[in-house]
């Protein structure tokens, strides 16, 4: 059974830092291009990043570009997202979301999720 | 960028019945299209990818139609677990999510 479990989430102050991971397994994750999703409190989705299975081809929402960084571990089935200069808009449920073979960005399997929420 | 627009808003029936939701993209999307639904506290399920392939699990009463940039989900008979909120998605070089329709009982 396909796996995806986010954690690292919590409260942080704008400006700081945060590491969100996402731990796979049911599949093998090394074959598999992967992403980030966050859905602010009430509002719709948003895709965030990109990361292919080798981690030759990244990419972020212009939102995050700068700022937000993914990588993964293939060795330890994870997958990472370093959030820096965090601002009140970046209040979300973050979820990891794996890449369905047919194409890039169609999204077959999601964690459940972990809210990161920005706030003075 | 591709924007998405959903209608209605919000879609209020009974179980049983038909549901017809909308999805419209600013510009060709090709078949690039995907649904996905997703219930209070939950993450999103993908139902239907290239605008009419259903998603392994996925009952047949859900379907989809369309190409370019007029689109329609079609739930067939409503079961009382399908009232929850469908997002259309537009992939292949970038990643746009519509806003939504809310399916809800009337």
């Amino acid at each position: 059974e396909v796996q995806l479990v986010e954690s690292g989430g919590g409260l942080v102050q704008p400006g700081e830092s945060l590491r969100l991971s996402c731990a796979a397994s049911g599949f093998t994750f090394s074959t598999y291009s992967m992403n980030w999703v966050r859905q602010a409190p009430g509002k719709g989705l948003e895709w965030l990043s990109y990361i292919n299975y080798g981690s030759a081809a990244i990419y972020y929402a212009d939102s995050v570009k700068g700022r937000f960084t993914i990588s993964r571990d293939n060795a330890k089935n994870s997958l990472y997202l370093q959030m820096n200069s965090l601002r009140d808009d970046d209040t979300a449920v973050y979820y990891c979301a794996r890449d369905h073979r047919s194409s890039w960005y169609i999204f077959d399997y999601w964690g459940q999720g972990t809210l990161v929420t920005v706030s003075s | 960028e591709t924007v998405l627009t959903q209608s209605p808003g919000t879609l209020s029936l009974s179980p049983g019945e038909r549901a017809t939701l909308s999805c419209r993209a600013s510009q060709s999307v090709s078949s690039n299209l995907a649904w996905y639904q997703q219930k209070p506290g939950q993450a999103p399920r993908l139902l239907i990818y290239g605008a009419s392939n259903r998603a392994t699990g996925i009952p047949d009463r859900f379907s989809g139609s369309g190409s370019g940039t007029d689109f329609i989900l079609t739930i067939s008979r409503l079961e009382p677990e399908d009232f929850a909120v469908y997002y259309c998605q537009q992939y292949g070089s970038s990643s746009v999510f519509g806003p939504g329709t809310k399916v809800d009982i009337k």
